[in-house]
């Protein structure tokens, strides 16, 4: 497809497992960026890669959230030892120049 | 800290009159300022944008104010459709720094028939 893809849709696990979310960005975009929204609220960065730099990790909201990217190509967000908190929905972007297009995200259930 | 506040959670507009949404921005790093729509279930999408160096852009229906001095930036739409009731965020970064976003907390838009 031209968009980015988000899989799973939804994912709905127990407290305390990992998770691993993925993100297809569109073709050719250098950046990628992960945001999450908590419900009733806006999106929240997590964390942005562009190209082969260093990712900005600043959002990343503790040591149990990482993410990695392959090339300019796919990347994973793993969450590990989910708690309730981390219930959202996860978005990815991509972008070439000025504006990011979104995924239609992850929504993520911690029972 | 709320850097780009949507006061408003939600605004009513009948089909053919103005929808103006609002958005205002505490952080003076801020050049470069974007609108984005979002349906339920899906990714938000990219409407429209303005830089500091303006304080006008206009795109067909929409277009976007921005006021520095008041730190104040506003989306008007006009004439509003049904099919334009949907969530709005205003998003803000420096110019130049292609990285991270910082959205508001969204508006949502009800045009009524």
């Amino acid at each position: 497809g031209a968009g980015v893809s988000q899989s799973p849709s939804n994912k709905v696990t127990e407290k305390g497992k990992d998770v691993e979310l993925r993100c297809d960005p569109i073709s050719g975009h250098t950046a990628l960026y992960w945001y999450r929204q908590r419900l009733g609220q806006g999106l929240e960065f997590l964390i942005y890669f562009q190209g082969n730099s260093a990712p900005d990790k600043s959002g990343l909201p503790s040591d149990r959230f990482s993410a990695e990217r392959t090339g300019e190509s796919v990347s994973t967000l793993t969450i590990q030892r989910t708690q309730q908190e981390d219930s959202a929905v996860y978005l990815c972007a991509s972008s070439l120049g000025e504006s990011q297009h979104f995924g239609d995200g992850t929504r993520l259930s911690i029972l | 800290d709320q850097q780009v506040k949507q006061n408003s959670p939600s605004l009513s507009v009948q089909e053919g009159r103005i929808s103006i949404l609002n958005c205002d921005y505490t952080n003076s790093m801020f050049d470069y300022f974007l609108w984005y729509k979002k349906y339920p279930a899906e990714g938000p999408t990219f409407l429209i944008s303005i830089s500091s160096i303006k304080d006008k852009n206009e795109d067909g229906r929409f277009t976007v104010f921005l006021n520095k001095s008041a730190k104040h930036l506003s989306l008007h739409i006009v004439p509003s459709q049904p099919g334009d009731s949907a969530v709005y965020f205003c998003a803000a970064r420096p110019l130049g720094s292609y990285g991270k976003l910082t959205f508001g907390q969204g508006t949502i838009l009800t045009v009524h028939p």
